[in-house]
């Protein structure tokens, strides 16, 4: 079955230094999502992209967060500059049209 | 903002019982709900949804139940197999939300003991 891939797993960063979180959606799927969960908090939800613009996105994220599309297969999430609240695990999904998200494992950030 | 609750933080049960995971909701305007389960080390699995009009869906050993007027959902799992071992999430689209912008309450992390 096609599965969304994250790298990497882990990534730790010292504050103040800008982070690339790296996804690869299923391939025939159109619309691209980030979520994070903070630690012992419930899943949120980020950023939705579709046709290489900005669908949604949360009062998290901030002018700090960006995604890009830079090519066909890859979606990013890229934080400028990193503080130590951002740690979380990030989680990228991807969906067909109206059917449920579909998540990569996960990236766990770790700001230090 | 808790629109979706999930009180249990934690269940356990026997293998072969019922599982029952419990879920409230504050808007009265969501149009479906889902559940997902989530294994360590590994992002949230779609499991199973109900729209707002039915009170009752049902998938294999997976049926939810939808009580309106009690705004509150519960999914029930018989019988309960180890590897259901995992944290539960429901969820419920946000504003403009499909399937997919969703908020998810803080989950319940379910142990079936053999």
């Amino acid at each position: 079955e096609p599965e969304v891939t994250q790298t990497p797993s882990h990534q730790v960063t010292q504050m103040g230094q800008e982070v690339i979180l790296r996804c690869v959606p299923i391939s025939n799927h159109l619309y691209f999502y980030w979520y994070r969960q903070i630690l012992g908090q419930k899943v949120e939800f980020l950023v939705s992209f579709y046709n290489n613009e900005i669908s949604e996105k949360s009062e998290i994220f901030d002018d700090q967060f960006s995604v890009e599309r830079p090519d066909g297969s890859n979606f990013t999430l890229k934080i400028r500059s990193t503080k130590l609240e951002d740690s979380a695990m990030y989680f990228c999904a991807s969906s067909a049209d109206n059917s449920p998200l579909h998540f990569g494992n996960g990236t766990r950030l770790t700001v230090t | 903002d808790q629109q979706v609750k999930q009180n249990s933080p934690s269940l356990s049960v026997q293998e072969g019982r019922i599982s029952i995971l419990n879920c409230d909701y504050t808007n009265s305007m969501f149009d479906y709900f889902l559940w997902y389960k989530k294994y360590p080390a590994e992002g949230p699995t779609f499991l199973i949804s109900i729209s707002s009009i039915k009170d009752k869906n049902e998938d294999g050993r997976f049926t939810v139940f939808l009580n309106k007027s009690a705004k509150h959902l519960s999914l029930h799992i018989v019988p309960s197999q180890p590897g259901d071992s995992a944290v539960y999430f429901c969820a419920a689209p946000l504003p403009s939300g499909g399937y997919q912008k969703v908020t998810f309450g803080t989950g319940t992390k379910l142990q079936v003991i053999p």
